[in-house]
Parts: C-alpha cells; structure tokens; sequence
C-alpha cells in the first residue's frame, strides 16, 4: 500500500489532454510544495517532469504541468502523444518522520 | 552535463553485503545531497535514504535504519550505498538521485537520476 494514491491507469487518444492524480493527506502534499511527478519506460531510469508542484526541469515539454489542492496533486499531460505512454509516479516530502513517499504509479496508455 | 553512472549489477546470496556506487560528474559534487531509491521487480518507487554530500549527514528510512549506511568520497565524486544481511525481498534496482536542497537540506525534489543498478538476492 503506497502512501500517495495514484490511479493505477489512465488512457487517451493523441491530442486529447489526461490528468493523473496523486492524492496525500495533511501530513504530506497538502502542508509542503515539495510534490514531484516522474516519467519512466519500462527498463529505463525516472525521469524528473515536475518538481515543486509546478516547475518543470530544463527541457521537459511544456505539454506537461502540475498542480496542487488541498491534499491532492495532479500532473496533467496536454497534446498527448505516443511517447508520453509511461508510468508516471508522484512523490512528496513528508516531514522529518517519513520524509518522502511515493505513489504507487499510473500506467499512461495513449490510445 | 550533470550525470550520475552508477556501478553494475550484483548478484548476493542472503545474508551478504552489497556496496552500490554512483559517480557523479557536470556538477561540484557537495553542493547537493544524494537520495537513493529502490525499484523491486514490476513494483513502485520506495525512498531509502539521503546524505548530505558536504557535511556528511544521513537520514534513512525507518523501516532500514540499521541495515542501511551510505557514504562519500568527495575527492572521487562518488557515494555509496551499502546494504546488510540481504534478504530475497531486497531483489531490486537502485537508483541514486540528485536532490535540489542544496549542502544541508533535503527536499526530497530530485532532477538527476542515476541509471540504476540491480542488485538480486537468491540462494
């Protein structure tokens, strides 16, 4: 059972937008801006897409953003195209006790 | 460019010890820390542990703690992490991961990642 909970997957057609959320409690997104989302293929490193709820690393499409409410997160990926299909993972720092928990992932399928 | 290399694959028999290293570079290496996070097979992301690379403080996670130390050599630009009395559970890859809060704090927002290392535990 992980901490954040993710939908295990989502779907959408090329050019539609798809948002994945990433739902905590008091304790972890909804008391720090330290929500981060990654992309990852199968076989492969994550790939940092999102930190601090909103900002994107050097050279991450624009297409991807996130955002935060209350306690939830959510990543939403517009102009969807074959190569978003990933697993996507969210992940927020949770104090001095926890520290850091994970969502369990969301399986991207781009129709 | 910033990198993280990590070492190769491990196979360990329970109860053994394993050392992962992961070498650093396109970056003054103790400006930030490192977290390391663990992938078992077809699971999700679990977080491990963070050092401060310049002063050398560590947290682990609970659930770890004893098991668990990681280590620097700031002269090479390599940490490590080294993992006791393996248990078939501990089968996983490992990634190392930069994290964004700089020399003391840890934000657990990490922008570089390592390419991970597998590390199987069997008999």
């Amino acid at each position: 059972q992980s901490a954040l909970t993710q939908p295990a997957s989502v779907s959408g057609s090329p050019g539609q937008s798809i948002t994945i959320s990433c739902t905590g409690t008091s304790s972890d997104v909804g008391s720090y801006n330290l929500v981060s989302w990654y992309q990852q293929y199968p076989g492969k490193a994550p790939k940092t897409i999102i930190y601090e709820v909103t900002k994107r690393p050097s050279g991450v499409s624009n297409r991807f953003s996130g955002s935060k409410s209350v306690n939830t997160a959510s990543l939403t990926i517009s102009g969807l195209q074959s190569e978003d299909e990933a697993d996507y993972y969210c992940s927020s720092y949770a104090g001095s006790s926890t520290h850091v928990v994970f969502g369990g992932g969301t399986r991207l399928t781009v129709l | 460019q910033v990198q993280l290399m990590q070492s190769g694959p491990e196979m360990k028999k329970p109860g053994a010890s394993v050392k992962v290293s992961c070498q650093a570079s396109g970056y003054t290496f103790t400006d930030y820390g490192i977290s390391w996070v663990r992938q078992a097979p077809g699971q999700g992301l679990e977080w491990m542990a963070w050092i401060s690379v310049y002063y050398g403080y560590t947290i682990y996670t609970e659930s770890l703690q004893g098991r668990l130390t990681l280590t620097t050599d700031t002269s090479s630009k390599i940490a490590y992490m080294e993992m006791r009395s393996l248990r078939s559970d501990d089968t996983a890859v490992y990634f190392c991961a930069r994290d964004t809060g700089g020399r003391a704090g840890m934000t657990a927002q990490f922008d570089y990642w390592g390419q991970g290392s597998l590390v199987a535990v069997g008999s």
